[in-house]
């Protein structure tokens, strides 16, 4: 299994919601990422997960709340988010000792959506 | 010196001709270079990817080439086609430092016309 799945595709919250996005790899990656791209912006990272622990947080704000259950699963829990977050959430992963580099492979995304 | 120049922003070529798509990088810590394709709606996909000891790597239509002095290298599209109409990212990463971040370029949208 070489692919990196995504659940949803779509997602339609309202601002007082709470809803968890899922990300899921059988590569036996030990990385794992989550980022946000905006249209026609290249995907900015949010958080890294290094062997199940949080190893970087680029100041997201608390309404987003990741986490790595085990090495082949990671969540993004999202709670009171705003219009502006609107926008397409990739997971990735990557073995962090591959001998070629730091390949991050992605997964479909999930399209959401902030009313 | 953390961010990573990417030209042009967009392209268009017709069938059969070469694309090219430039980046340009101020951290020499930098050591894997990556190109990514997109498609409208789907997460990028891994194209090809460099290291800084090689000058040139191909994969099929595609072609890496790196220019460790200047800093800069630049994705070659061999007789593009009309499905390799997508976005294209670079990105460069310290591979060495173990923090495991893309420093991604601003992106390409490239056209092939028919």
């Amino acid at each position: 299994d070489t692919e990196v799945t995504q659940t949803p595709k779509h997602l339609v919250m309202g601002m007082t919601n709470k809803k968890s996005l899922k990300c899921e790899q059988h590569m036996g990656h030990r990385a794992m990422y989550w980022y946000k791209q905006k249209a026609k912006k290249p995907p900015e990272l949010m958080f890294v997960y290094s062997y199940e622990k949080l190893s970087i947080n680029e100041s997201v704000p608390s309404r987003f709340s990741p986490e790595c259950p085990n090495s082949s699963l990671l969540n993004l829990h999202l709670h009171a988010l705003q219009p502006e977050d609107s926008a397409l959430y990739l997971c990735a992963s990557s073995h962090p000792l591959s001998g070629i580099g730091n390949e991050q492979f992605f997964g479909p995304g999930t399209r959401l959506t902030v009313l | 010196q953390q961010q990573v120049k990417q030209s042009p922003q967009s392209l268009i070529v017709q069938k059969g001709g070469i694309s090219i798509i430039n980046c340009a990088y101020e951290n020499t810590a930098f050591d894997y270079f990556p190109w990514y394709q997109q498609f409208p709606g789907k997460g990028p996909a891994l194209l090809i990817a460099i290291r800084p000891d090689v000058s040139e790597k191909k994969e099929g239509r595609f072609t890496i080439s790196f220019n460790k002095s200047a800093k800069q290298f630049s994705l070659h599209i061999m007789d593009s086609q009309p499905g390799d109409s997508a976005t294209y990212f670079c990105a460069a990463s310290e591979v060495g430092s173990g923090t495991y971040k893309y420093i991604f370029g601003t992106g390409t949208r490239l056209k092939v016309l028919a």
